[in-house]
């Protein structure tokens, strides 16, 4: 079994808003990440989790709070967000952090900011 | 910073041809993975590759990491409607040297549409 899930799928937020997104995974991987993707745009790295400590901040504004609570949960929690941070929101899951290891992604959680 | 450039960016071709796309890199990776990603939906691992040389397959997937480390390419045979989507590269050093170590870096992704 090689499934994230995310939640919600779709999301609709004005900028006063706070609302937070969720990911799951049940492989046993001890690394999780939150990526961002814009249309017709690779994935950009957002944040790295390894063994529920955060690793990595890719200069992400402080609007973006990650929340790694246990091994197997990823929540991203969001505050005061712009229009131009409408985007497909990723997250992955690989076995460890830093090494050579498949990085799966869930289904993505479609964020619309009005 | 690592680029990959990833060519074609689109292709349309006829269900049933034979497909090819590849990634060149200016640096080293030890580490390439191949997605492919459908519309609003997250990016799916189709093969990933470990040692240079390595030559893959994943049903009707062939992917090859190139001897130099610099490169890789994915091919697809005898296409079907269901191979339309956007495939992206990825390359990844994995050598826990630090934080670039964590990265993937993307190519800009190549977009195949098959004609029935």
């Amino acid at each position: 079994d090689t499934e994230v899930t995310q939640t919600p799928k779709h999301l609709v937020m004005g900028m006063t808003n706070k609302k937070s997104l969720k990911c799951e995974q049940h492989m046993g991987h001890r690394a999780m990440y939150w990526y961002k993707q814009k249309a017709k745009k690779p994935p950009e790295l957002m944040f790295v989790y390894s063994y529920e400590k955060l690793s990595i901040n890719e200069s992400v504004p402080s609007r973006f709070s990650p929340e790694c609570p246990n091994s197997s949960l990823l929540n991203l929690h969001l505050h005061a967000l712009q229009p131009e941070d409408s985007a497909l929101y990723l997250c992955a899951s690989s076995r460890l952090a830093g090494w050579a290891y498949e990085q799966y992604f869930g289904p993505g959680t479609r964020l619309t900011v009005t | 910073g690592q680029q990959l450039n990833q060519s074609p960016q689109s292709m349309f071709i006829q269900e049933g041809e034979d497909v090819s796309m590849n990634c060149t890199s200016s640096s080293i990776f030890n580490t390439w993975l191949w997605y492919k990603q459908d519309p609003g939906e997250g990016p799916v691992l189709l093969i990933a590759l470990y040692k240079a040389g390595e030559l893959t397959s994943n049903g009707r997937l062939t992917a090859q990491f190139g001897i130099t480390r610099k490169d890789s390419f994915l091919n697809i045979s005898a296409s079907i409607p269901s191979d339309v989507g956007i495939y992206f590269c990825a390359g990844q050093l994995g050598d826990n040297s630090g934080a670039g170590s964590y990265q993937l870096t993307f190519g800009k992704g190549t977009k195949l549409s098959v004609i029935p």
